[in-house]
Order: structure tokens, then C-alpha cells, then sequence
């Protein structure tokens, strides 16, 4: 059964460094773009960036590089989601997922979300 | 960069209605959209993929059509399990975009 298991909820503080994970199952881990998608309370969906693990290679969402970096451990099929510096605003919902692999245009699995909560 | 718009932002509908949601794209992005369904509390949920082809497990009431800048999901014979919100997504050169989302309520 494939399946993405992302890490439990975190509280922060602005100004914190954080990472958060996502362990993939049952498919070809280093052979799929994986990535992130934000919802923050209420609103809609962001596409933050992927990362194929089998490169290294990464692309991003121009509104969130320089901001967070993705990347993926092949060995133990987990991909991550680094903040140096947390602020209030990276509260909400984070989505881990994985780019179908026919055409690379659709995001066919995904995890079940890790909250953040980021508040002084 | 490409930004896509969806209407209604709130749709209200009986089961067994006949519901279409638009979303149209700010420039030519070929067939390269995805509809998503979310509910309250869960992931969202991959319906249709390329504008038209159905994800594997997704009912058949479910459908996609259109091309260029203007898209469309249509979901005939509404069951109670279908009230959530839906979402588009383009996609152009490994940059993914989603749309607002529409919520559709019981009426």
C-alpha cells in the first residue's frame, strides 16, 4: 500500500528553526518528485517546492525559496521541510506529496498533513 | 506567472443535482489541470488529472473537460459524499499553481 507519513503537529516560536518529515512506503522513493503544499487556516492551497530524491534536484515556488528548503534522504525514503527562522505567518497546515509520475503534472498522493503553529 | 480563478466560490446543491465548477486559467496552459476534492479536516484527494482523465478508485460521476484557458469539473448525480470543496491546479514547467477552491453546501 503506498502511503506518506508525516510528523506530528509543532508549536513554535518566531524566530526558531524547525524540520518536519515525511516517510514514503510501498512505491519507488528516489524515482518520484516529492514535495510540500501549504494551506494555511482557511484559505486555499500553495505549491512550496519539490525535490527528486534520486538527484539530488529541487525546484521551487518563487514565494518560498530562500525561505524554507526541501530535501530527501533516498536511504531512508523520507523527505523534509527546513525552516531557519520560523515567523507567525508559516502557520497552517503543511501536505506532503508526491508529482504522478505521468506527466508530472498532478500531485497523486498525499500525506496527511503536519500542523504548525507558530506564536510568541 | 500563471493564476487560475474558479467559480462559484460557493456552490449549493441537492443530491442528485447536476453540479459544473469552472476554473479558467490566466494564459494557454494546454490540458495540464488537476481537480483536487477536500473535506473538512482530511488531505485533499486527486479527482481528475490532464483536464479529463479520472484518477484510479474515483467514481465515474465525476468528469473533466476543457483545454487552453478554461476548464471544467462536473459532478453528475451529487451524493451526500461529495460535499466538500474542490480545487484546480495547473501546472507549467515544474511551477503548479491552485485555484481558489469552490465549497459545495447542502442546499
Amino acid at each position: 500500500d503506498v502511503h506518506l507519513a508525516q510528523s506530528r503537529a509543532e508549536v513554535k516560536k518566531p524566530g526558531e528553526s524547525l524540520t518536519i518529515s515525511c516517510k514514503a512506503s510501498g512505491f519507488d522513493f528516489p524515482n518520484f518528485w516529492v514535495g510540500w503544499v501549504r494551506q494555511r487556516p482557511g484559505e486555499g492551497l500553495e505549491w512550496m517546492g519539490l525535490v527528486f530524491p534520486a538527484d539530488p534536484e529541487s525546484r521551487y515556488n518563487p514565494s518560498f525559496e530562500g525561505r524554507v528548503t526541501i530535501s530527501a534522504d533516498k536511504s531512508t525514503a523520507t523527505a523534509y521541510l527546513m525552516w531557519d527562522s520560523l515567523e507567525a505567518s508559516d502557520s497552517g497546515f503543511y501536505y506532503c506529496v508526491r508529482l504522478a509520475s505521468v506527466g508530472h503534472s498532478a500531485f497523486d498522493l498525499w500525506g496527511q498533513g503536519t500542523q504548525l503553529n507558530v506564536s510568541s | 506567472d500563471i493564476q487560475m480563478t474558479q467559480s462559484p466560490s460557493t456552490l449549493s446543491a441537492s443530491v442528485g443535482d447536476r453540479v459544473t465548477i469552472t476554473c479558467r486559467a490566466s494564459q494557454n496552459i494546454y490540458d495540464w489541470v488537476a481537480w483536487y476534492q477536500q473535506k473538512p479536516g482530511l488531505a485533499p484527494k486527486l479527482l481528475i488529472y490532464k483536464a479529463s482523465n479520472l484518477e484510479t478508485g474515483v467514481p465515474s460521476r465525476f468528469s473533466g473537460s476543457g483545454s487552453g484557458t478554461e476548464f471544467t469539473l462536473t459532478i453528475n448525480s451529487l451524493q451526500s459524499d461529495d460535499f466538500a470543496s474542490y480545487y484546480c491546479q495547473q501546472y507549467d514547467s515544474y511551477a503548479y499553481t491552485f485555484g481558489p477552491g469552490t465549497k459545495v453546501d447542502i442546499k
